[in-house]
């Protein structure tokens, strides 16, 4: 089984700083990557998939980077709408969910 | 509008079974596989049964092999997950969700609103 390690789990920012979260894999996974974005008491909702494609309407300051082990999500400038939960999940043999990490408000 | 609606969850004492239903609406939906994802209260997603492919391929996690089974009927734009042996840690809010292809190798793009499973005595 392929397990996923996010890093950190817990994220103190403002309004407007560069946040970066990382997820590593047990093995290879190529790009078949996704990120998820969770509010409390929703769905999750899909921000970016195959490691770095924007999902439509998502907007332009989440981007995702990586392959094989190594993955990243990065919001370039937090808003408020952002606190939140953030999961990835791969895909390429079967599915396993990163634990999460969430953002808060410094 | 894209939709996913699920119902079905409840109460069920340990040993018991449950059936959850989740109807599509807005898309094509024998064109895409259909998984169901759990998130126990306070915890983290974890994935739980796949519906892939053109000729129907199926997937369990480990913790719910030989337990749970997973259909869908496309005359009735409805995937179904059927529960049984349930245990206290089954306990969860139950997702269904599209993925973006029929293909096993694919992200969800579509999530339903979750429907809640208590397994308690």
């Amino acid at each position: 089984d392929i397990q996923m390690t996010q890093s950190p789990s817990t994220l103190s920012a403002s309004v407007g700083d560069r946040v970066t979260i990382t997820c590593r894999a047990s093995q290879s996974i190529s790009s078949w990557l996704a990120w998820y974005q969770q509010k409390p008491g929703e769905a999750p909702k899909l921000l970016i998939y195959k490691a770095s494609s924007l999902e439509s309407g998502v907007p332009s300051r989440f981007s995702g980077s990586g392959s094989g082990t190594e993955f990243t999500l990065t919001i370039s400038s937090l808003q408020p709408d952002d606190f939140a939960t953030y999961y990835c999940q791969q895909y390429n043999s079967w599915w396993t969910f990163g634990q999460g990490t969430k953002v808060e408000i410094k | 509008e894209v939709q996913l609606l699920e119902s079905g969850g409840g109460w069920v004492q340990p040993g018991g079974s449950l059936r959850l239903s989740c109807a599509a609406s807005g898309f094509t939906f024998s064109s895409y596989a259909m998984n169901w994802v759990r998130q126990a209260p306070g915890k983290g997603l974890e994935w739980v049964s796949a519906f892939t492919g053109s000729g129907g391929n199926t997937y369990y996690a480990d913790s719910v092999k030989g337990r749970f089974t997973i259909s869908r009927d496309n005359s009735k734009n409805t995937l179904y997950l059927q529960m049984n042996s349930l245990r206290a840690e089954d306990t969860a809010v139950y997702y269904c969700a599209k993925a973006l292809s029929l293909a096993a190798q694919d992200a969800f793009d579509i999530w339903g609103q979750g429907t809640m499973v208590t397994v308690s005595s």
